[in-house]
C-alpha cells in the first residue's frame, strides 16, 4: 500500500490564484482530514469527511473547500489564495474513529 | 473554546536520560489521546496513544500516563537516544455527532537529545 499520498509537494501561488491540493489513500479508510501546520505550531483541522459524499468544517475552514466523491480521494480547494494561507498542509486518513495516519504534506507559499 | 496546552516548548536532555512532556486539555469529553513524533520536514507519525479508560500505557522506552480528573496526560521517554530528537505533539480528541473524532493538537515540544 502507498498509504496516504499528497500532490504537489511544493507550490508557490500569487495572491488571488486558485489551486487544488490532492490527497488520496489506498487503505479503504472512511475517515479523512485536512490540517494546516503553521511554522512552530501544531496542526489545525480545516475540513474532515466521514465517508464519500459527507464533509464537515473543522476549526479553520474559511478560504477552503473540499469534496469527497470517492472513498479514496479528498481534494482541498483554495479559491482566492491569500498570504495567510502560507502553510504546510497535511492530509490524514483513519480506519477507525480514532487513529489517524498522515500524508507527506504540501508546502504552500502565497506571495 | 477547546484547547490543549503543551509544555515545555523545547527540551534538551543528555543521551541516556529521561524526557517528560506534559499536556493539559480543557474538554472533559475528550477520551482519546495520541502522541505524534515529527522529524524535520516529515509527516507526523503516531508513536503511542491512550484511551480514557486506561491510566497508563507503555511501549518499550515510551510510556504515556493519563489523569482524567486533572485533565493531564504526559509522555515519558526513557534512555533517550539521538534519534529521539524531533518535535512531539500531543492531541486530545472526542467523538463528534457525525461519527468521527476531532483532534485538538498541542503546540509541540522540540526535543533535543545531546550525545
Amino acid at each position: 500500500n502507498a498509504g496516504v499520498t499528497q500532490t504537489p509537494k511544493f507550490r508557490i501561488l500569487k495572491i488571488g490564484q486558485s489551486m487544488t491540493l490532492q490527497c488520496a489513500q489506498d487503505m479503504n479508510h472512511n475517515y479523512m482530514y485536512w490540517y494546516r501546520q503553521d511554522p512552530g505550531m501544531g496542526l489545525k483541522l480545516i475540513y474532515y469527511s466521514v465517508g464519500a459524499g459527507i464533509t464537515d468544517k473543522g476549526e479553520v475552514p474559511n478560504g477552503y473547500n473540499v469534496s469527497r466523491s470517492t472513498t479514496e480521494d479528498f481534494p482541498l480547494r483554495l479559491e482566492l489564495a491569500a498570504p495567510s494561507q502560507t502553510s504546510v498542509y497535511f492530509c490524514a486518513s483513519s480506519p477507525t474513529v480514532s487513529r489517524q495516519f498522515f500524508g507527506p504534506g504540501t508546502r504552500l507559499t502565497v506571495l | 473554546g477547546e484547547n490543549v496546552e503543551q509544555h515545555p516548548s523545547t527540551l534538551s536532555v543528555q543521551e541516556g536520560d529521561s524526557a517528560v512532556i506534559k499536556c493539559t486539555y480543557s474538554d472533559s469529553a475528550s477520551n482519546y489521546f495520541p502522541w505524534y513524533k515529527q522529524e524535520l520536514g516529515k509527516r507526523p507519525q503516531l508513536i503511542i496513544d491512550i484511551r480514557s479508560n486506561v491510566g497508563e500505557k507503555k511501549d518499550q522506552r515510551i510510556a504515556v500516563t493519563l489523569n482524567k480528573t486533572a485533565k493531564h496526560f504526559s509522555l515519558h521517554i526513557t534512555e533517550t537516544q539521538p534519534e529521539d530528537s524531533a518535535v512531539y505533539f500531543c492531541a486530545a480528541s472526542r467523538a463528534t455527532t457525525s461519527g468521527t473524532y476531532k483532534y485538538i493538537f498541542g503546540t509541540g515540544t522540540r526535543l533535543k537529545v545531546l550525545a
